[in-house]
Parts: structure tokens; sequence; C-alpha cells
């Protein structure tokens, strides 16, 4: 079955703080994987997109991994800011007859002053 | 240039009603895309339009439904609503079909009553 589980599903930590988000999947065959940030009452914001050649990508603070091999990746936050309280959305597309997208339940991060 | 754009930003109809939903993506984008996003389920693909045809579709009944116009604008409809269709609806665009980067319009809170 195809699936994408994020985890944690909730994160507090203080402003200044690193964190990392997982991402594990078991969708096939695989296109890509995408990570998104979701402010409270707003639509998603792309950050990253792999593909299964690509093992790191980064986008200012957030680095996003990928282990096509064991099918898991992280987003890594550095040096956290209060604006990067929202949720974290893995998304992996599926390419066959049928293009789907399989999303994550996302990982709801608040940062603290 | 402007975003994604969707209408009504906030709905409230009742059990049985019909609702149409609008987009209208950004400048130059001829590839629409609507998600449900629950709580419980997180977000779900609907469909793809590209070129006023619908090119994928997810797993939803045949109660929704869409379109897409000559100039990319595009509206969702749900027929018969259920409370279980209360969620936020996002349209996102991207320039062509299955392309990698999407942009996600505001969403529109759907409650059914």
């Amino acid at each position: 079955k195809n699936q994408v589980e994020q985890s944690p599903q909730s994160l507090i930590i203080l402003e200044g703080k690193n964190c990392t988000l997982q991402c594990n999947y078991t969708v096939s065959p695989f296109s890509n994987l995408r990570w998104y940030k979701q402010d409270t009452g707003r639509g998603p914001v792309s950050l990253t997109i792999m593909t299964f050649s690509e093992n790191t990508k980064s986008n200012g603070r957030y680095t996003a991994t990928l282990d096509a091999d064991t099918k898991q990746s992280s987003l890594h936050i550095t040096a956290s800011q209060l604006s990067d309280s929202a949720s974290y959305i893995c998304v992996v597309s599926r390419m066959d007859s049928s293009y789907k997208l399989i999303f994550g339940s996302g990982t709801r991060l608040l940062v603290r002053p | 240039k402007a975003g994604v754009t969707q209408t009504p930003r906030y709905l409230i109809k009742t059990r049985g009603q019909q609702v149409t939903l609008s987009c209208s993506p950004i400048s130059g984008h001829r590839s629409v895309s609507w998600y449900q996003q629950t709580p419980g389920q997180g977000l779900q693909f609907l469909f793809e339009y590209f070129s006023e045809t619908q090119r994928n579709k997810g797993n939803f009944p045949g109660r929704f439904s869409g379109r897409q116009f000559s100039n990319s604008r595009s509206e969702m409809n749900v027929s018969t609503l259920e409370l279980g269709d209360s969620a936020l609806y996002l349209c996102a665009s991207s320039l062509s079909l299955r392309e990698e980067t999407q942009y996600f319009g505001p969403g529109t809170r759907l409650l059914v009553l």
C-alpha cells in the first residue's frame, strides 16, 4: 500500500535551536519527494523537491535529505525562528499510468521564544 | 505577479446542497490541481486539470467534479453535500502538467451543517 508516514506528529522547540523532521514512505514507483510548509490558515508553500538521484537539497535554513534505498527523508531546520512555527508536510509522487501525490499527515512545529 | 486566488474564502452550506468553488491560477500557469484538507485525513488529491481536460483523478466519489476554462481558471463542484465534506479545499497551479513546483492558493473553508 502506498503510504507516507511522518514523525513526530508535533514538536516544540526553543527559538534558535535546530530540529529534524522525519518522513518514511512506501510509495512505488517513486517519482519525487517534496516538503511543504503550511502556516495556519494558509495554503502550503513548497520548500524542496527531490528526485531519486538527489540526496540533499537546501533552501535557506531548511535542508532536506533523501535515502531512496531505505525510503526515508528528513527535513532539518537550522537556527529556528518564531516564523518557522507551522505544519510541515511530506509529499511523495508516484509515477505510473496514474500519476498520484500521496501526502503525509504532517508534523506540527511550534517554536517558542 | 498575483498568486493563486480562490473564492469564496469561507462558505457555510447544509446537507444535500451543492457548492461551487473557484480558482484563478497564476498568470501563465496552465495546470490546476484541487485538494481536500481535513484534520483527520490530511491533504488528499482530488483532481488535476490541464488544457481544459481532467488529466488525473484521486479517490473521491462522483459527487466531486470540476472543470477548467480556456483561460485556465477552474471550478470545483460538490453535489449533495455531506457533513464529512467539511474541509479546507485548496487549489494549486503550475506551469504545466505534473510540474514539480506547485503554488497553492489560500483555500476555501467549507462548513456543512
